[in-house]
């Protein structure tokens, strides 16, 4: 079956890296993403990589995608008090309608000053 | 260019009675996810509609709840006869025809009472 695990917390200090883990089991997964949650608020994306992509760049968020594994990473560089929030990985897996996407739980991600 | 609205962004309700959530799409776009998340969860796909039509309905509980997507007009989910297990966020996401991205509005926070 469709499934998506993250770790639950992750804790740093600013100016330090955040690197939030994730694994999905659908090998036929064709988009992987990363959103954040801030309380009471939306989700925004962050980032997406598409799954035949190993690697994407975006500022200071990298995302990593090892396929063979089914593991996704997203790494914060100079993490920012305005950083803390919950993030979110998500697949998206076409079906026969749409591309609902399958999210995790969440990590959420404190950091300190 | 707005974003995705939806409204209202906090409800209430007693048992019983019915609660309806708007969702207006980013300008462009025509196809109209919601997801639901309960406390501490996160995000469960419920249903998926382009104007008029519901493509995917596999998320959505048998009974109480439905979902259209007029030709003029927002999103409407609406759940009758609530409980106070229907407490959660419901958010929409809207996309561009075979889009690969889905953006969110800020969600509905429901509370029954």
């Amino acid at each position: 079956g469709e499934d998506v695990e993250q770790s639950l917390f992750l804790s740093v200090r600013e100016g330090d890296s955040s690197v939030i883990n994730c694994t999905y089991t659908d090998s036929s997964s064709t988009y992987l993403y990363w959103y954040k949650q801030e309380p009471g608020a939306g989700l925004q994306l962050l980032t997406y990589i598409f799954s035949n992509m190993d690697m994407k760049q975006d500022q200071r968020l990298t995302v990593l995608l090892n396929k063979k594994d089914k593991h996704l990473s997203l790494r914060i560089a100079d993490t920012q008090t305005g950083d803390s929030a919950i993030y979110f990985c998500a697949e998206s897996t076409p079906n026969q309608a749409g591309t609902a996407l399958i999210f995790g739980k969440g990590t959420t991600l404190s950091v300190s000053s | 260019n707005a974003g995705v609205m939806q409204n209202p962004r906090h409800l209430v309700r007693r048992r019983g009675q019915e609660a309806r959530l708007r969702c207006s799409p980013m300008k462009g776009h025509s196809h109209v996810y919601w997801y639901r998340q309960l406390p501490e969860e996160g995000l469960k796909f419920m249903v998926y509609l382009q104007k008029e039509n519901i493509i995917d309905e596999s998320g959505m509980p048998k009974e109480r709840f439905s979902a259209e997507f007029p030709k003029e007009g927002p999103s409407i989910l609406r759940i009758q006869q609530v409980v106070r297990g229907d407490s959660a966020a419901y958010f929409c996401a809207s996309s561009k025809p075979g889009g690969e991205t889905q953006y969110f509005g800020p969600g509905t926070r429901l509370l029954v009472l």
